[in-house]
């Protein structure tokens, strides 16, 4: 069975200031989605990010980026230029290309983003 | 938009009670999912659906059931409400087969169980 770590229970940044959380997965499996949700507090849960395994350049989403380490199964969050409205939970989440189409979750990554 | 609503944001119930939470979606998704939300857990999922009348067991079935009669609707049935089951309950949808492989969450619904 899959599983996915995140090592980082809480991070704090300072406004401006560039942060990466960390998430590494396991799996036997060479096809793949991971994805990077985040839940605002009291806030519903949205995507931050994607990556398709079989895509060696990492995906880019404005001031948010991955690093995919396929071979180290590590799949990091960079956000630079943080912001107060940065300030959320974030989960790291490992999907199957086939077969069930259903998420295996982090335990979450809560940041903080200090003015 | 995709959107994807649930009948409660706050749910207070007793201890034996039966609870039915209800999520629903207007994008014609196949796939439906209910989560339960921890700290320092994460998600963990309770029950999926890929199609009308069917139903998975996930991670944590234990205590609860579900129902899907029609393909927008999606309910999380505690049969007998316990305290354990205080936690937050996400319910997800996602398009069966997408290449994007993303699933849509509702807001949440936080019960307590006294």
């Amino acid at each position: 069975a899959q599983t996915v770590t995140q090592s980082q229970p809480e991070m704090s940044v300072q406004e401006a200031e560039t942060v990466t959380l960390s998430c590494t997965y396991d799996t036997s499996e060479s096809n793949y989605y991971l994805f990077w949700y985040k839940q605002p507090p009291s806030r519903q849960m949205i995507l931050v990010i994607r990556q398709e395994a079989y895509k060696q350049q990492n995906a880019t989403e404005n001031r948010f980026s991955v690093n995919f380490q396929k071979a180290a199964k590590s799949f990091s969050l960079k956000i630079s230029d943080s912001q107060l409205g940065d300030t959320a939970m974030y989960f790291c989440a490992f999907r199957s290309q086939g077969g069930s189409e259903k998420l295996v979750f982090g335990k979450g990554t809560k940041l903080t983003v200090n003015p | 938009d995709v959107k994807v609503t649930q009948s409660s944001r706050y749910l207070v119930k007793r201890t034996g009670e039966k609870v039915f939470l209800e999520c629903v979606q207007d994008m014609d998704h196949e796939n439906m999912f209910w989560y339960r939300q921890d700290p320092g857990l994460g998600l963990r999922l309770i029950y999926f659906s890929y199609d009308v009348k069917m139903k998975e067991k996930g991670d944590i079935p234990e205590g609860y059931s579900v129902s899907r009669e029609k393909k927008e609707r999606f309910s999380l049935i505690l049969e007998s409400a316990s305290t354990n089951q205080t936690s937050m309950y996400l319910c997800a949808s996602s398009r069966r087969g997408s290449g994007k492989g993303e699933q849509f969450f509702g807001p949440g619904t936080r019960l307590t169980v006294l």
